[in-house]
Formats: C-alpha cells, sequence, structure tokens
C-alpha cells in the first residue's frame, strides 16, 4: 500500500531534550516535505527536499534540522525544543513534477513542556 | 514572496445547498494553485489542482474551483453539500514544480441538518 509514515505518532517531551520524528514513504517520491500545523495560522511549510542531499527552508524553518540522505527517508530534527515549537507535524511526499498530487502522513502530534 | 487568503474562518450550510469557499492569493505570475481538505484527525487530502488551460477544473468528491485571473482568486464550489463534507479547507499555492508550497489559514466547514 502506497504511504507515508511517521512517527511517534504522539509525543511529549521537556524543552532542550533533541528528538527526531521520522517520515518514510514507500512511493519513490523525490520530494518530500515537512509541515506544521497551528490553529489559525493553518500549515506553513518547515523545510523541503527536492531529492537526496538537496534541502531548502520553507517558510519556517528556524528551530528544527532535516536530512535527505536516503530517498524515502526525510526525518525532522529538533535540536533543542521550544514550548512554541508545540504543535501537530505533518510530512508529505510527491513526484518532483508538480502535476502528481502530494501524499500526507498522518500527522504527529509534539507537545514541548 | 507569494501568500494565500482565505477570508472566511467558518461557514456554516445547510445540507442540499450550494458552498462557495474563497481563496485569493497573492504572485506576480500565475502559479500553480491548490484545494486540499482535511477531515478531523486526519491527514490532508488533495481536491483539486490549477496549472494552466481551462480556468474551471473538476475535481473529487464534487468539487470543482475557477482560476480567475483578473481577481487573483481561485474559490472552490460544489453544488449541493452533503454532511460528509464537514471539515477543514485549505487553498495553497506554489510558484513553481518543486518549490515550496504555501497554504492558506483554511476555512472550517460545518454543515447543518
Amino acid at each position: 500500500e502506497a504511504q507515508v509514515t511517521q512517527n511517534p505518532r504522539y509525543l511529549i517531551t521537556v524543552t532542550g531534550k533533541k528528538l527526531t520524528v521520522t517520515c518514510s514513504q514507500n512511493m519513490n517520491h523525490e520530494y518530500m516535505s515537512w509541515y506544521r500545523q497551528d490553529p489559525g495560522l493553518g500549515l506553513r511549510q518547515i523545510y523541503y527536499s527536492m531529492n537526496v542531499e538537496v534541502t531548502d527552508k520553507g517558510d519556517v524553518p528556524e528551530g528544527y534540522k532535516v536530512s535527505r540522505k536516503e530517498k524515502r527517508n526525510f526525518p525532522l530534527i529538533l535540536e533543542s525544543p521550544s514550548p512554541n515549537q508545540t504543535s501537530l507535524y505533518f510530512c508529505a511526499s510527491s513526484y518532483g513534477d508538480v502535476s502528481y498530487e502530494q501524499y500526507f502522513g498522518p500527522g504527529t502530534r509534539l507537545t514541548v513542556t | 514572496a507569494q501568500s494565500v487568503t482565505q477570508p472566511d474562518i467558518h461557514i456554516t450550510v445547510s445540507e442540499g445547498a450550494s458552498l462557495e469557499l474563497r481563496c485569493n492569493y497573492s504572485y506576480g505570475a500565475t502559479p500553480y494553485l491548490f484545494w486540499y481538505v482535511q477531515s478531523p484527525g486526519q491527514g490532508l487530502q488533495l481536491l483539486l489542482k490549477y496549472f494552466s488551460g481551462d480556468t474551471l477544473v473538476q475535481g473529487i468528491k464534487g468539487f470543482e474551483a475557477e482560476f480567475k485571473r483578473s481577481q487573483s482568486s481561485f474559490n472552490l464550489r460544489k453544488p449541493s453539500v452533503h454532511w460528509s463534507d464537514a471539515a477543514e479547507y485549505f487553498c495553497a499555492v506554489m510558484k513553481s514544480s518543486g518549490d515550496k508550497l504555501t497554504f492558506g489559514t483554511g476555512t472550517r466547514l460545518a454543515v447543518r441538518p
């Protein structure tokens, strides 16, 4: 089954404790992306990647890191999480051409205390 | 920088009534335009997209959208709303293939029996 998986789905952590949210897709997609969703703000893109070893900043990259060492994986790293990073995070992937649909993962709800 | 405005935060319609959700974008050229739907507790699903050509675009679930260059708008319509259409709807814009995707803040649709 074609899908985008994220782990963990729920995470509660404390300020400053490094964490990684994994994202994996099994569709051989070139384009992968991370978004955060906050009430009243919609979805905002954090980082995106057009291919292996190629990443670009989205609208809200501060406080986040990503890497794209393999085509299927695109982990999101919070080196020193802060409470303002409490949010719902979505990973998405698609073929490189924009004519293809972007598939979204189920989301990861992160709480930083 | 590109931006998307969805002026209606909440809309309530009666089942069977017609629906129009507004979306305006700000970008110098014609971007790629999308509408996504998010059901409660779910990820996002693509309803339809516009790249070029016919300005009236048909999507899934009986939705359509019309691109109006003169008004910088891409409004979503449905002639007869069903209770299952209750969800949050997001308009999004992408400048070019593989570029970042910018979302509006969303419109939450409630359907009155």
